[in-house]
């Protein structure tokens, strides 16, 4: 496996329901990130971890609890969704800036979640 | 507060002709970077073209630059010979600060006709 991989594609659930997704890397990076994206709304940073610690925390609902447990993965555990969290959600990985470069993010396919 | 604005919502081109997508951006960072994305209909980002704050010259990738006007504060992409693959989602993309997450724009969709 190469880049970044995600489980699982799709995903339906139901409000009551937890699921979990997956995120791994497979590129040697030191951050990733959850985005959401829903329709007709910009990407949304949800998380951002460096070196396995959580360093950014969008306002978002405690029904979305975010896991690091080592630099490669990254999950995204759900449990009492709600219809609007129907959306595309993507996980990225990069090396982080260095001497004033910013580095490219790169992107898994995304988990496609519908919450009915 | 950082901001990107992307004011096309949509665009049309022929086929082997150039298009130029806007993008605006906002931020009192100093040291700040530029991205271009492409997302297909299959939901992948990929990667197109980076502009560092301080760099001097535009960016250029294969059929891709990014005309940077740093006084504007405007970072617009140009696609050389549009081809039908081109057809997509294009996001415009900004990172400040720490960590490298990216605020990213609402988008561009591009249609490449025939």
């Amino acid at each position: 496996e190469t880049g970044v991989t995600q489980t699982p594609r799709h995903l339906v659930m139901g409000m009551t329901n937890k699921k979990s997704l997956k995120c791994e890397q497979h590129l040697g990076h030191n951050a990733m990130y959850w985005y959401k994206q829903s329709a007709k709304k910009p990407l949304e940073l949800m998380f951002v971890y460096s070196l396995e610690e959580r360093v950014e925390n969008n306002s978002v609902p405690s029904r979305f609890s975010p896991e690091c447990p080592n630099s490669s993965h990254l999950f995204l555990h759900l449990h009492t969704l709600q219809p609007e969290d129907s959306a595309l959600y993507l996980c990225a990985s990069s090396q982080g800036p260095a001497g004033g470069e910013y580095n490219e993010q790169f992107f898994g396919p995304g988990t496609r979640l519908t919450v009915l | 507060a950082q901001k990107i604005t992307q004011t096309q919502p949509g665009m049309f081109v022929q086929e082997k002709e150039a298009v130029t997508l806007d993008c605006t951006y906002d931020t009192s960072d100093p040291s700040y970077g530029l991205f271009w994305y492409k997302q297909p209909s299959s939901g992948e980002m990929i990667f197109l073209i980076y502009q560092g704050s301080y760099d001097q010259q535009n960016a250029t990738e294969g059929r891709y630059s990014l005309n940077f006007q740093k006084a504007r504060k405007s970072a617009n992409l140009v696609i050389s010979a549009s081809q039908l693959g081109d057809s997509a989602m294009y996001f415009c993309a900004m990172s400040a600060g720490g960590y490298n997450k990216l605020i990213f724009g609402a988008g561009t969709r591009l249609a490449v006709h025939p």
